[in-house]
């Protein structure tokens, strides 16, 4: 079974620009999360999207949003980007239904954004 | 709220130490406790969780046991290899929210 797949695996940018991020979770996954990790912060939840709706939210500015297609897909996208947002960005995905005190995520590879 | 506390690195041993990384944790309830590891440039790769009190993970020579009394989860391996290097982190999934310790970085010298 394929894993979760991000795209792209890098990002140059400058201040000011918007950019979306791409992740496409396991087969059969519904739930997709983002996190933020830098050096400073550590690991930083964003948001999680189950069945295309937004079902948490971290404590980030409007500037980051997300969407969830009908296929479980998922997209980040970040506008009027500041120095601060260079960091690795990780996706995550889940089965993400029931309890989920037995739900694990498992990780992709992650987009490193740097931006100029 | 839901946290996790795991024990600040770096953390710097020679091949074949025996290694312990502390975790411990906050949450109501049951809550599913996890490893991942990261190796450089790379994602978050699971390495074991525990679903329950008592349980033991084990993956990779890696150990945890879920231990509610103390509520722990701390990482042990009887005899790291340079390979082994990498940052750890702890976790903990509850009520479909995961929650993530600050990682320890561990560094293992020939």
């Amino acid at each position: 079974k394929a894993g979760v797949t991000q795209t792209p695996r890098y990002l140059i940018k400058t201040r000011g620009q918007q950019v979306t991020l791409s992740c496409s979770p396991i087969s059969g996954h519904r739930s997709v999360s983002w996190y933020q990790q830098t050096p400073g912060q550590g690991l930083q939840f964003l948001f999680e999207y189950f069945s295309e709706t937004q079902r948490n939210k971290g404590n980030f500015p409007g500037r980051f949003s997300g969407r969830q297609f009908s296929n479980s897909r998922s997209e980040m996208n970040v506008s009027t980007l500041e120095l601060g947002d260079s960091a690795l960005y990780l996706c995550a995905s889940s089965l993400g239904a029931g309890g989920a005190s037995t739900d694990t995520q498992y990780f992709g590879p992650g987009t490193r954004l740097t931006v100029l | 709220g839901n946290s996790v506390t795991q024990m600040e690195g770096p953390v710097t041993l020679s091949e074949e130490a025996f290694l312990t990384i502390n975790c411990t944790y906050t949450a109501t309830g049951y809550p599913s406790l996890f490893w991942y590891v990261q190796y450089p440039g790379e994602g978050l790769q699971l390495l074991l969780k525990a679903t329950k009190a008592d349980d033991k993970g084990s993956n990779k020579g890696f150990e945890a046991t879920y231990r509610k009394e103390t509520t722990s989860f701390h990482l042990e391996k009887g005899s790291v290899q340079v390979s082994d290097s990498a940052v750890y982190f702890c976790a903990l999934s509850h009520y479909n929210q995961f929650y993530f310790g600050t990682g320890t970085s561990l560094t293992v010298i020939p």
